[in-house]
Order: C-alpha cells, then sequence, then structure tokens
C-alpha cells in the first residue's frame, strides 16, 4: 500500500496567525515530498521540493519565509504558513515519492483546507 | 520546462458510455505520465499509470496509451458508471529528475444515469 495522510484536514485561523500542516507517509519512507496549493476549479500547483534533512526547493513565485518547509524524518515534512492572511486560504495538499525497483510514484495526502478570516 | 495540456475541461457522458480524456505534453524527455481522479474536496488518487517503455496499459475498465512520437497520451474509461463522476488530472515527468510532476488542467467527467 501507499498511504498519504494530512493533519490537519481543515483550520480556520485569524490573519496574522501562523498554521502548520503536517504530512506523514503512513506504511513507506519518502526522502522527497511535495507540497501544493490548489484554488477552487483549478488544476495543483506544486509550491516547493521537500527533501528529507536538506533545505527544501521553492518554486519560482513562493516566498519562502511564508511557507516554512521541515522535513524532519522519512515519513514526517510540514508546512508552516506563516503571518496567514486571506489571500492564503486554499487547499494545500501534500504529495509523497514513493521509490520501488527504480521508479518512482508519488501519492496525495487528502488534503488541508485553510481558511484565513 | 515541461507544458502539459488536457482536453476537454469537461466531458458529460451517458452511464455505460466510454470516456475519453486527452493530453499532450511539451519535453520529449518525460518518461512518467501519471493519471489521477481527484474527487470534491479530496486528495488525487492515483488510478493508472505508464511509463516511456510501454505504449498502452490497462487496469479492468481503465486504460491509458501513450504516443511517444507525437507525444501525447489518453486515458479511456469504458462502462462508466456515476461513481467515476469526479475531476481527472494527467502529469508528466522525468523520473529521474526527482519526480516533480507537471499537470494538466483536470478534466470534470460527468456520468449521468
Amino acid at each position: 500500500g501507499a498511504v498519504v495522510s494530512q493533519h490537519p484536514s481543515w483550520v480556520i485561523c485569524k490573519s496574522g496567525t501562523s498554521v502548520k500542516i503536517e504530512c506523514r507517509s503512513l506504511d513507506f519512507q519518502a526522502t522527497t515530498m511535495f507540497w501544493y496549493r490548489q484554488f477552487p476549479k483549478q488544476s495543483l500547483m506544486l509550491m516547493a521540493t521537500s527533501n528529507e534533512g536538506s533545505k527544501a526547493t521553492y518554486e519560482q513565485g513562493v516566498e519562502k519565509d511564508k511557507f516554512l518547509i521541515n522535513h524532519a524524518s522519512l515519513t514526517l515534512s510540514t508546512l508552516t504558513v506563516t503571518s496567514a492572511h486571506p489571500e492564503d486560504s486554499s487547499f494545500y495538499i501534500c504529495s509523497a515519492r514513493k521509490r520501488e525497483g527504480g521508479t518512482d510514484t508519488q501519492y496525495f495526502g487528502p488534503g488541508t483546507r485553510l481558511t484565513v478570516l | 520546462g515541461e507544458n502539459v495540456e488536457q482536453h476537454p475541461s469537461t466531458l458529460s457522458v451517458q452511464e455505460g458510455d466510454s470516456a475519453v480524456i486527452k493530453c499532450t505534453y511539451s519535453d520529449s524527455a518525460s518518461n512518467y505520465f501519471p493519471w489521477y481522479k481527484q474527487e470534491l474536496g479530496k486528495g488525487p488518487q492515483l488510478i493508472i499509470d505508464i511509463r516511456s517503455n510501454v505504449g498502452e496499459k490497462k487496469d479492468q475498465r481503465i486504460a491509458v496509451t501513450l504516443n511517444k512520437t507525437a507525444k501525447h497520451f489518453s486515458l479511456h474509461i469504458t462502462e462508466t458508471q456515476p461513481e467515476d463522476s469526479a475531476v481527472y488530472f494527467c502529469a508528466a515527468s522525468i523520473n529521474n529528475q526527482g519526480g516533480k510532476l507537471i499537470f494538466g488542467q483536470g478534466t470534470e467527467l460527468s456520468v449521468k444515469p
């Protein structure tokens, strides 16, 4: 199997506060995880690549100081949205890369709905 | 960089009919092409994938075809059922370059009973 979990599934916070989202690979180890955001009726937009034991790689236009990523173990990556504002409200989805026989497959978590008031 | 185009954006079929969704990609180095199904409010679920060393792969009612020369790949769903209704995303990646996926725009499939 290849199960990825996210916590929380939804969160509401006040403007200016920080929110942490966890992504866990439950039945496999993932040296690489990815963080996406998705607006209604749109495709997934890759925000950053999270590598275990090293700094995350951010996509162009994504503020690394605003979206802090920590990949502390082979099964856990966290995304912290700092000083959240209403425009940060979105659906955040992580994926974990499973390596088998020299090939990679990405499995996604169930997503976290963030609403910033 | 890689660019993936997906068509159609919406597709409505009668239960029992077939549905076909097509994607084209730009980077000839891409060698891995997964398809994901996303239901409302949930994360994408991998339903089938194909790698560049094969031209077709089938799993029960779902099949994917790949034409590397033309740089396009398609998802075929036969005998559609209402529970197939969802948004489907194709993606492409260069598997030995970190596995970063480039997604298509998505197709909203509606299967009418």
